[in-house]
């Protein structure tokens, strides 16, 4: 079955930016009908949705963070990454990557079936 | 962006009793995008409803969801000791996605 791991500095300081990766596994990547996505959780603001990556390189991002969000693909390590930058530390988080449904008739993206385990992030200096 | 409420936020149970969470949506939100997941500690949260009422694979019938328009449950028949745990509610009908703030069920 589809397997997502999380990998990245688990230390970013503050003004800086955040980069992490997950990895999929089990399965392939570039499958029709899975956008692939990434959710934050903070003891502050509960589980945030930050945004989502079809293989083929179309996004949606949250509204409040797409200003310092990118998403990107690479179908050839089976990996999807995201930057965020101008971190603070109200970015402190447990990050999660995730499968995510997509509903084609109506163009939305969907619940997430699958997740990575997280990975802890601390903004500090 | 549509905002989610959860109540009970603390639900204490014991093991065989029946347990019912609520959330709330600000919006209207078709059931077809709505969907409800448990977390236990230190782990990822786990999807167990999606379409309001639809089973995810591998989730015993002890789960189950219903509701319309802005109300929707989750009930768990008989919990098990493996049920303690938080549940969040999901709406996927508009972004931005969101999340409700979590009821935690424990003993």
């Amino acid at each position: 079955q589809v397997q997502l791991q999380e990998s990245g500095p688990g230390l970013v300081k503050p003004s800086e930016t955040l980069s992490l990766t997950c990895t999929v596994s089990g399965g392939p990547i570039s499958s029709s009908g899975y956008y692939w996505g990434w959710i934050r959780q903070s003891p502050g603001k509960g589980l945030e949705w930050i945004g989502s990556i079809y293989f083929s390189g179309s996004t949606y991002y949250n509204p409040s963070l797409k200003s310092r969000v990118t998403i990107s693909v690479d179908t050839s390590k089976k990996q999807f990454s995201l930057k965020l930058t101008s971190v603070s530390a109200a970015d402190t988080a447990v990050y999660y990557c995730a499968r995510q449904t997509y509903y084609y008739s109506s163009g939305s993206l969907g619940y997430m079936d699958v997740w990575g385990k997280g990975i802890t992030v601390t903004v500090s200096s | 962006e549509i905002v989610l409420t959860q109540s009970p936020g603390t639900l204490s149970l014991s093991p065989g009793e029946r347990a019912t969470l609520s959330c709330r949506a600000s919006q209207t939100v078709s059931s077809d995008y709505f969907a409800w997941y448990q977390q236990k500690p230190g782990q990822a949260p786990r999807l167990l409803i999606y379409g309001a009422s639809s089973r995810a694979t591998g989730i015993s019938d002890r789960f189950s969801g219903s509701g319309s328009g802005t109300d929707f449950t989750l009930t768990i028949s008989r919990l098990e000791p493996e049920d303690f745990a938080v549940y969040y509610c999901q709406q996927y009908v508009s972004s931005p996605l969101t999340f409700g703030p979590g009821t935690k069920v424990h003993i």
